[in-house]
């Protein structure tokens, strides 16, 4: 199994410029979930997806979009990037969002100049 | 509202135990949990305890609950350079979707 993927590995963007990041899952997991790693800051939830089709969001949602069309995909959308959203991302999943441990994505550096 | 607090640096000699601390301020957290990030690397689970136990070893790894100060702690004995590393402590909340929220991490530096 691959476990969770995420692509790319790194960006740069221009403000104002669009990008999804990528990722996917291959445990039939039903719980997934995008964070932001700042220094000093530990994770911060963006948004997650208890199910195909169900999405809420997190702790910093704003500039952000999410879809979950596949039990498998997740991907994030940043529509306007501003150099506020420099950080790294991460996507975790869960088999369930109760107790199960969070299964890392390898992250996804990105900077916007 | 939900908080988590850990210290962000810790320095241990090779062969000491190295004690991380955390404190958390909802109660209604079920799991609380301590993953490891090595450099360049995701957050991997290290342990975890549930919330109506006091303590759990696993090999070099003791993880002590005090749930009336909501107190979390790791400690790992016999450090050795492969613990360096970022140490995240987390807890998954029983309610508003089962979020699971983190501490800012705790960078552990081992010298030889």
């Amino acid at each position: 199994n691959a476990g969770v993927t995420q692509t790319p590995k790194f960006q740069v963007l221009k403000t104002g410029q669009s990008m999804t990041l990528q990722c996917a899952q291959d445990m039939n997991h039903e719980y997934m979930s995008w964070y932001r790693q700042d220094p000093g800051m530990g994770l911060r939830l963006i948004h997650y997806s208890v199910g195909a089709g169900i999405t809420d969001q997190g702790e910093v949602p704003n500039g952000y979009n999410v879809s979950r069309s596949t039990t498998e995909d997740f991907p994030l959308r940043l529509l306007s990037a501003a150099p506020s959203q420099t950080s790294v991302y991460f996507c975790a999943s869960s088999f369930d969002r109760g107790r199960e441990k969070l299964f890392f994505g390898s992250g996804t550096q990105l900077s916007v100049l | 509202g939900e908080d988590v607090e850990q210290s962000l640096f810790l320095s241990v000699r090779e062969g000491d135990s190295s004690v991380i601390n955390c404190t958390y301020t909802d109660s209604s957290s079920t799991y609380l949990y301590w993953y490891k990030q090595e450099p360049g690397a995701g957050l991997q689970l290290l342990t975890y305890i549930f919330s109506n136990m006091d303590m759990k070893q696993d090999q070099r790894l003791t993880v002590l609950l005090n749930k009336k100060d909501k107190h979390l702690s790791l400690r790992i004995a016999d450090t050795q350079t492969g613990d360096s590393a970022i140490y995240f402590c987390a807890e998954r909340l029983n309610t508003g979707g089962f979020k699971t929220i983190f501490g800012a991490g705790t960078r552990l530096f081992v010298k030889a």
